[in-house]
Formats: C-alpha cells, sequence, structure tokens
C-alpha cells in the first residue's frame, strides 16, 4: 500500500505556541487529505478535508482559525495549531488519497502526531 | 449524516477462541468499509477494504463481511491469539467516494494467554 509519513510524531508546547504538524504522501501523489484527531479512548474524528490547491473545508464545531490547513503541494499537507491550549492536546493523524490509479479513493494514513501542551 | 455503531466496545477471550466483531451504519448508500487495527498510543492498520459491491474479504484468519442493505459488517478472528489483542476500528466511507472515512468508537479486544 501508499506510504503516509507525518512529522514529528510527538511535541511538547507551552500554552499559547504555535505547533505545525507536516503530512507526506511518499510514493503517491494525493489530492484530497484528510485531518482526524483522536482524544483518549475515543474514536477518531474528522477536523477536515483539503484537495490541493484549494482551501480546506471545516467540520462543523472545527475552528478554521486555530486550525490552519495549508495544502499547497499533491504532496504534502500541514496542520498549524496557533495559540495551542492543554485542550487541543490529542492524538492527530492524517490521511491521503490519490484519484487516480489502483488505489482510487482510498485513504491511506499517516502514524500520527502527539500533541501534549503544558 | 452516516453513524457507525461497534458493539461489542470491549471483549476479553481466551487463546485459541474464534470471534466476531460487529459494525453497524445508519446509511447504505456507501462507497466502501474499511477495518483498521490500532495499538494504544499508535496509528492505523488497514485490515480489510470492502467495496461496496462485494460481500467478504479475507486475509490470512481474518475475514470481513458486508451486509450493505441492512448496514452491517462483521470482523470474523479465527484461532485468536495474544498478539491480536487491540482496538478495531470499522469506518465507512460514503459516495462520492471522494468523501471522508467516517469512524466508529471500536472493540477493545483482549486475548489472554
Amino acid at each position: 500500500g501508499a506510504v503516509v509519513s507525518q512529522h514529528p510524531s510527538w511535541v511538547i508546547c507551552k500554552s499559547g505556541t504555535s505547533v505545525k504538524i507536516e503530512c507526506r504522501s511518499l510514493d503517491f501523489q494525493a489530492t484530497t487529505m484528510f485531518w482526524y484527531r483522536q482524544f483518549p479512548k475515543q474514536s477518531l474524528m474528522l477536523m477536515a478535508t483539503s484537495n490541493e490547491g484549494s482551501k480546506a473545508t471545516y467540520e462543523q464545531g472545527v475552528e478554521k482559525d486555530k486550525f490552519l490547513i495549508n495544502h499547497a503541494s499533491l504532496t504534502l499537507s500541514t496542520l498549524t495549531v496557533t495559540s495551542a491550549h492543554p485542550e487541543d492536546s490529542s492524538f492527530y493523524i492524517c490521511s491521503a488519497s490519490s484519484s487516480g490509479g489502483a488505489s482510487y479513493n482510498e485513504q491511506f494514513f499517516g502514524p500520527g502526531t502527539r500533541l501534549t501542551v503544558l | 449524516k452516516q453513524e457507525v455503531t461497534q458493539i461489542p466496545a470491549a471483549l476479553s477471550v481466551p487463546e485459541g477462541e474464534n470471534l466476531v466483531l460487529n459494525c453497524s451504519f445508519t446509511d447504505s448508500a456507501i462507497y466502501n468499509l474499511q477495518w483498521f487495527r490500532q495499538d494504544p498510543g499508535k496509528g492505523l492498520t488497514s485490515l480489510l477494504l470492502i467495496q461496496s459491491s462485494q460481500r467478504e474479504q479475507t486475509s490470512g484468519r481474518l475475514n470481513a463481511s458486508l451486509d450493505k442493505s441492512s448496514g452491517r459488517s462483521t470482523l470474523y478472528i479465527a484461532a485468536s491469539q495474544p498478539g491480536d489483542s487491540a482496538t478495531y476500528l470499522c469506518a465507512v466511507k460514503g459516495i462520492p467516494g471522494n468523501t471522508p472515512l467516517v469512524f466508529g468508537k471500536g472493540t477493545r479486544l483482549s486475548v489472554i494467554a
């Protein structure tokens, strides 16, 4: 299957700082990327969907000014948590899919980034 | 809006047992359904993907079935092993196929040696 990487795998930051998480599709072109969040013992909740070159579409209840998503190329999407607070501490997982090839529309997941805000 | 429910929430079985995990979804208009495994503190491992036109998929000791009309899927694990202990997540992709996967809350499985 296709490979998706995330960086960093974990990050600890102080309250009020901003954190950027990168998501890369290593061996395919990702026309669509999805960002999920998972709180302890909860399932994955979709935060936003982004198509390359377009503005992201955010799910209800997700603040677009707080969670900035950039999908500037077919292999890279970034999620920036601005002015992070302890309640933003969570496991963030990106997912990428392509619009062509044998794995058409299949979502491939990154290994996740654990964010802890002190 | 699609909702995915998984039953049971947790399951503990002795090693060697065959077991079934259940998944139900409210909107039968799906593109595909996928089962994942997640170990504590880790990301997702894809186990089986069933397209909407398929009835089942098999991989080793795992078999997943799909009954789209009734909104149900089951994951069958044969001859369970302690290494199978993990959380199993069911996720459904709607139509069109570029909509995001919607996840259930998972079944936490413990296989006791």
